[in-house]
């Protein structure tokens, strides 16, 4: 079976403080894929990245920053310089190989910044 | 392009009453799935879909009927309302593997509210 753990509840910053929200997940499967969704207070899911699990290479978008390891079964993910507009609920997902149409959520974490 | 269209946006119903929660996107996805979202929970896979015709169970069934005639639209109907059943619920659609650029779409989700 397949299982995604997002241990932090809710993290508080301050604005500028970088965050790392955490993202462990378990599967058998040798092939699968890994999301990020954002979840704003005005309740829609946004989508952040998809990273295919031959792709260990971490990736950078803005103050946005994934980090993968298979080794660990971790897919982290980095803020830097956090604004108050990040404030939101933060889900890992994840699928496997045959289709996105079984996605495997985290419980999510409620990120706070405050200015 | 309307992308997944969820209607109703907001539902209050008595318990044991019947509703149909609406799902139609017009992208020619094959693959369409539902998910509720509790707190504390995440979102957990309700029912999907692979194609008209094509229906199967997620994590959290019971309580809950699909069917998909069309490509296009994917119903979810509550046979009789329980307060347990009162939670945000999320239509998802996207192209089976394999095509470039694969992603998910979601609705803006349906808030549901059983008395």
């Amino acid at each position: 079976a397949q299982k995604v753990t997002q241990a932090q509840t809710e993290i508080s910053v301050v604005e500028k403080e970088d965050v790392t929200l955490d993202c462990v997940y378990e599967t058998r499967d040798t092939t699968y894929y890994l999301f990020w969704y954002k979840q704003p207070p005005s309740g829609e899911l946004v989508f952040l990245i998809r990273r295919n699990s031959f792709d260990e290479q971490n990736e950078i978008s803005g103050r946005y920053s994934w980090n993968f390891q298979k080794s660990t079964s971790s897919f982290n993910f980095t803020i830097t310089a956090s604004q108050v507009v990040d404030s939101a609920v933060y889900f890992c997902a994840l699928s496997p190989a045959t289709g996105f149409q079984k996605l495997v959520f985290g419980t999510g974490t409620r990120l706070l910044v405050s200015p | 392009n309307a992308g997944v269209t969820q209607t109703p946006k907001f539902q209050v119903l008595k318990t044991g009453q019947s509703m149909t929660l609406q799902c139609a996107q017009d992208m020619n996805h094959e693959y369409m799935s539902w998910y509720r979202q509790d707190p504390g929970m995440g979102l957990r896979l309700i029912h999907y879909s692979v194609g008209a015709g094509i229906t199967d169970q997620g994590e959290v069934p019971n309580g809950y009927n699909v069917s998909r005639s069309t490509t296009e639209d994917f119903p979810l109907r509550l046979l009789s309302a329980a307060p347990s059943q009162t939670s945000v619920y999320f239509c998802a659609s996207t192209r089976s593997m394999g095509a470039p650029g694969n992603t998910i779409y979601f609705g803006e989700g349906s808030w549901l509210t059983v008395v």
